[in-house]
């Protein structure tokens, strides 16, 4: 079975600082990663995926998520945070074992304050 | 380009009334279609997904059921609703047979259940 994991429910970080946001998982083939921004009441929007190839993906808004097979993880980044970057986000994973269904985490929620 | 709506945006039932939310996606052909829902403002439950007209599956037993009359219509019912069902309710779709493939969420319907 394939699975995710956000290991922190909240990250705060200041307006200007970088900023991570983690990720693992856990698949029995290949994975096919993507992480996804929510904000209040919203859909999920896309930012960013893994498919193969360079381990260093850019995305959206300045996103980026550097995908580590030995650490089975699929941290986001991004150099300087903005306070409109305060949402909720999902790292989620594809497997092709599993009929291409996609597992996501429990979220994290990033504050930037000014 | 294409388009994923969801009506209503939000929608307030007594227990034991009966649900229909509906998806529709513009633009596109043939896509793979989900129900998934997001409790308190966290996780995504997978619910259903489709590959096909007619074709459900359902991820997690419960009262509530999916049906896709046609290509780019997905339907999400219940016939006696329970406190429990209360949530977000998204809908999402990705291309067809593309399992390496971003999915893309409608904006939601809010549904609360007293």
């Amino acid at each position: 079975a394939q699975s995710v994991a956000q290991p922190e429910d909240q990250v705060n970080v200041a307006e200007g600082n970088p900023l991570t946001v983690k990720c693992t998982y856990s698949v029995s083939g290949n994975p096919y990663l993507f992480w996804y921004v929510q904000y209040p009441n919203r859909g999920l929007q896309f930012l960013l995926k893994y498919i193969t190839g360079d381990n260093l993906v850019k995305g959206s808004y300045g996103f980026e998520a550097e995908f580590n097979k030995s650490q089975t993880s699929f941290h986001l980044k991004k150099p300087s945070a903005l306070v409109s970057d305060s949402a909720l986000y999902f790292c989620a994973v594809r497997d092709v074992a599993n009929a291409g269904k996609s597992t996501f985490g429990d979220g994290t929620t990033l504050t930037v304050k000014p | 380009s294409q388009t994923i709506h969801q009506w209503p945006a939000t929608l307030v039932q007594p227990v034991g009334s009966p649900l229909s939310l509906e998806c529709t996606v513009e633009g596109t052909s043939n896509p793979n279609l989900y129900w998934y829902r997001q409790a308190a403002g966290r996780g995504l439950q997978l619910l259903f997904y489709s590959v096909g007209i007619g074709q459900i599956s359902s991820e997690v037993p419960q009262n509530l059921s999916a049906s896709r009359p046609q290509d780019r219509q997905f339907i999400l019912s219940s016939k006696k609703l329970l406190l429990s069902d209360s949530g977000f309710y998204l809908c999402a779709w990705s291309e067809m047979g593309l399992l390496s493939d971003t999915q893309y969420f409608g904006p939601g319907t809010r549904l609360t259940v007293l």
